[in-house]
């Protein structure tokens, strides 16, 4: 079975501060693994995508994610942050896409606040 | 523009009552899925469907019920069977390329 793990419910950073929000994952086949985000009372869009391509995965906004196969893990990560960027992320793994639709599973969230 | 529409978007029900929660897209997608969000809790399956008249229970299938007559639409029934209903409800198709596509979700409270 597959499952993720994000270390820390609640991050916070000042503005214009290294944003880094920590998600370690657990598969038993190669994965497909997702960052999405969620603004309050919204639905959820995706910010990046690793689907097995290269390991450093750039995202919008000014996201970016390395996968790390050794350390099973899949940190977001965005240099200078903004206040736009408070807003709850969520880490997904899914099998690759051999599987077919397999669902994804969620990690249980981190919310980001940025601090002026 | 394509995507998906949950309606409605805020929904009261007393308890015992059944609900109906919709879910409509356009983008010809053959996989649809149903999420419940809690604070704290990320987000857990409830039930999806990879194709039409087809559908498999999540982690959290009890207490819900689905159909899949069309591919544009996944509709969730919140049974009275349902313990713990008070929930944000998500609806998602998924791309060709893995990723999910969520609508803008359903936010129902038992009064």
């Amino acid at each position: 079975a597959q499952s993720v793990t994000q270390l820390g419910s609640h991050v916070s950073v000042s503005e214009g501060a290294l944003v880094l929000l920590r998600c370690n994952y657990s598969s038993s086949v190669p994965p497909y693994l997702f960052w999405y985000v969620q603004y309050p009372n919204q639905g959820l869009q995706l910010l990046l995508k690793y689907t097995s391509a290269a390991t450093l995965v750039k995202g919008i906004n000014g996201f970016e994610a390395e996968f790390k196969k050794s350390e099973t893990s899949f940190h977001l990560t965005k240099p200078s942050a903004h206040m736009s960027d408070a807003a709850e992320y969520f880490c997904a793994v899914s099998d690759g896409m051999g599987s077919g639709n397999t669902p994804l599973v969620f990690g249980k969230g981190t919310r980001l606040s940025v601090i002026a | 523009d394509g995507g998906i529409t949950q309606s409605p978007k805020y929904l009261f029900r007393k308890e015992g009552q059944n609900v109906t929660l919709s879910c409509e897209q356009n983008l010809n997608h053959d996989a649809m899925y149903w999420y419940r969000q809690d604070p704290g809790q990320g987000l857990r399956l409830i039930y999806y469907s990879q194709i039409v008249n087809d559908f498999q229970k999540g982690d959290i299938a009890e207490g819900y019920s689905v159909s899949r007559e069309k591919k544009e639409s996944f509709p969730l029934t919140v049974t009275s069977a349902q313990k713990n209903p008070t929930a944000f409800y998500l609806c998602a198709s998924r791309l060709l390329s893995g990723e999910l596509f969520f609508g803008e979700g359903s936010r129902l409270t038992v009064l």
